[in-house]
């Protein structure tokens, strides 16, 4: 079946630094695939997404292409804020399916 | 942008009680919701899918006779944890999607916390 496998964190990063959370998948068909984001006490928000190969995502300074070749959509972001603090999770929605299968999640923690 | 109120957001029951979620969707109808379930360090495990008007549908090795799930409006869905005991202790997340939409627009509440003692 599908699956999403995503790095354990927690990542912990100082300000201004560069984030990547790695994200890979097995899909039976052309998946659709997604970062969504968690604060505290909050539900998940979706951050970026993208729905083809070699498509980009973007959104608050964070990024993720489809890779098709390596199976992965990794998650990065140039300079991280105290604010970028929350769980992400990676997940991906197979063709002709509702249903979002997501990955554990990773803690990222930056610190001033 | 779309709202999605999950209540209540933690609750402490005793074994062999049942305990009622509920997810409303705050300012669209939702034709479908979903309900999740997150062991601690693991990933969200869809548990059902919930549509308006039928019987949700469960996916494999989730017993139906003990998360009961009723969607008798288009804007609240509800999970019925039936005589509860520790192991169900977890964190229920429910998400819904507006009627019609194409694509990815799943909107997530923010969770319920339940603890069995």
């Amino acid at each position: 079946g599908d699956s999403v496998t995503q790095m354990e964190g927690p990542v912990t990063l100082s300000e201004e630094a560069f984030l990547t959370i790695n994200c890979t998948y097995t899909a039976t068909g052309y998946p659709s695939l997604f970062w969504y984001v968690q604060y505290p006490g909050e539900g998940l928000q979706l951050l970026l997404k993208a729905t083809k190969a070699d498509d980009k995502g973007s959104n608050k300074g964070f990024e993720a292409t489809y890779r098709k070749e390596t199976t992965s959509f990794h998650l990065e972001k140039g300079s991280v804020q105290v604010s970028d603090s929350a769980v992400y999770f990676c997940a991906l929605r197979d063709t002709g399916f509702q249903k979002l299968v997501f990955g554990t999640g990773t803690r990222l923690l930056v610190s001033p | 942008g779309a709202v999605v109120s999950q209540h209540p957001s933690w609750v402490i029951c005793k074994s062999g009680t049942s305990v009622k979620i509920e997810c409303r969707s705050l300012d669209f109808q939702a034709t479908t919701m979903f309900w999740y379930r997150q062991f601690p360090k693991q990933s969200l495990m869809l548990m059902a899918t919930s549509n308006e008007g039928s019987k949700a549908t469960y996916e494999q090795g989730v017993e139906k006779d003990k998360f009961l799930i009723n969607h008798a409006s288009l804007t609240l869905s509800t999970l019925t944890v039936t005589s509860a005991h520790p192991e169900d202790s977890s964190f229920y997340i429910c998400s819904a999607t507006p009627t019609g939409a194409q694509g990815d627009g799943y909107t997530f509440g923010s969770g319920t916390r339940l603890t069995v003692v």
